[in-house]
């Protein structure tokens, strides 16, 4: 496999289920991060991890929880959605230096119920 | 300061046009940008970028051009053909801390019509 690999591609929950979204890159990168993009908004970035350490979080509400236990690999816990959650959410890789650019995956749509 | 405005929000070009797509950004500390073009279930893909120390940009029949002093940047796609529809999405980033933090635009639709 190459690039950024998202699983599921789609995911349909209730308000009080908890799953997770799965992101995977073969890039050799060391810096992942977790967007939001909903209709005709700006892609919303959620979540930092640069050498595994993260380094944003833009005031994501605590009902979304990521986790990067290598640099390889990126997770994002959701529990207690909001209908307004639904979006297609999408992970990225880079190198954590220099103008390197974001590989995205082609994203988890999710909907909330 | 954050933000990236974007315009238009949708084109409609026959083909063999040429498309333009502007973006304007306040923060000044900004200093990379890209363009990324989207197809429908897929995520974005970097198309062009372009550093501040240079006023132009051009891969192939996509161009991109920079105004410092006016903080616009726009993407001219030339002899635009019916596989270029796709949505757009300009961004700014400030790479001089760690981590790429990318501001997008709210993104362009492009139709190019045959």
């Amino acid at each position: 496999e190459t690039g950024v690999t998202q699983t599921p591609r789609h995911l349909v929950m209730g308000m009080t289920n908890k799953k997770s979204l799965k992101c995977e890159q073969h890039l050799g990168h060391n810096a992942m991060y977790w967007y939001k993009q909903s209709a005709k908004k700006p892609l919303e970035l959620m979540f930092v991890y640069s050498l595994e350490e993260r380094v944003e979080n833009n005031s994501v509400p605590s009902r979304f929880s990521p986790e990067c236990p290598n640099s390889s690999h990126l997770f994002l816990h959701l529990h207690t959605l909001q209908p307004e959650d639904s979006a297609l959410y999408l992970c990225a890789s880079s190198q954590a230096r220099g103008y390197s650019p974001l590989h995205f995956g082609n994203g988890t749509r999710l909907t909330v119920t | 300061q954050q933000q990236v405005k974007q315009s238009p929000q949708s084109l409609i070009v026959q083909k063999g046009g040429i498309s333009i797509i502007n973006c304007a950004y306040e923060n000044t500390a900004f200093d990379y940008f890209p363009w990324y073009q989207q197809f429908p279930g897929k995520g974005p893909a970097l198309l062009i970028a372009i550093r501040p120390d240079v006023s132009e940009k051009k891969e192939g029949r996509f161009t991109i051009s920079f105004n410092k002093s006016a903080k616009q940047f726009s993407l001219h796609i030339m002899d635009s053909q019916p596989g270029d529809s796709a949505t757009y999405f300009c961004a700014a980033g400030d790479f001089s801390k760690y981590g790429n933090k990318l501001v997008f635009g709210a993104g362009t639709i492009l139709r190019v019509k045959s």
